[in-house]
């Protein structure tokens, strides 16, 4: 089992629509989880930090589950500016990225 | 708002040569790590640094790469003897407390292999 697993996407939606993402891991020791957003040949950037159960900030909400060890990202009221490539990060000794989830926001 | 800078942001080098990609972390921050990423493909961890020394590193990151800290701001990956497959995107980040807290990421050095 890969160590933080994406579902690559795309995901393609409209303006305005709820979408959420998926994101397991595979080593329940894990203790810190993050999502971060990367654009087109950009460096990652920091969106949450998920250390309990959950974290919401404005239309982004994350939660934990560690009994089935996945994290989820939802974005409601999705914006053109949204699109992006959207990171999952297990912390640790070596903080581990997922392939990311691409997602498209069309008018 | 302080921010990871890495300096070159494209640095292209004919196959065997060496390069060094040079980072200037966040002031403040005590850990420090090199990502790369291959175009279209997954952010890889290479090499983390706390303390002055090496505190983990992946596979990739065999005997042509090392890294060092020559003063108290820059941080630097050097790779000896640079292969076609080197060439990517290399990202330094810096966090406060570790892997466990949040790591900010500097934009970048696109390296080319020819």
């Amino acid at each position: 089992r890969k160590e933080v697993e994406q579902d690559p996407g795309p995901f393609n939606v409209p303006e305005g629509a709820t979408v959420a993402f998926n994101c397991t891991y595979s080593n329940s020791a894990s203790q810190s989880f993050f999502w971060y957003r990367q654009d087109c040949r950009k460096e990652p950037k920091l969106l949450m930090s998920v250390y309990s159960s959950g974290n919401e900030d404005g239309r982004f909400t994350a939660q934990l589950n560690r009994a089935s060890q996945y994290i989820s990202l939802l974005i409601r009221d999705s914006k053109l500016s949204d699109s992006a490539t959207y990171l999952c990060v297990v912390g640790g000794y070596i903080p581990t990225f997922g392939r990311g989830t691409s997602l498209i926001v069309h008018p | 708002e302080p921010e990871v800078t890495q300096t070159p942001s494209h640095q292209v080098t004919q196959m065997g040569q060496e390069v060094i990609l040079r980072c200037v972390p966040i002031s403040n921050h005590l850990y420090f790590y090199w990502y790369r990423q291959i175009l279209g493909q997954k952010v890889e961890f290479l090499v983390s640094f706390y303390n002055n020394e090496i505190s983990e590193k992946s596979e990739i990151f065999d005997d042509q790469f090392s890294v060092e800290r020559p003063d108290g701001s820059n941080f630097t990956l050097k790779i000896r003897s640079t292969k076609l497959e080197d060439s990517a995107m290399y990202f330094c980040a810096s966090s406060e407390w570790g892997g466990e807290t949040e790591a900010f990421f500097g934009q970048g050095t696109r390296l080319t292999v020819v």
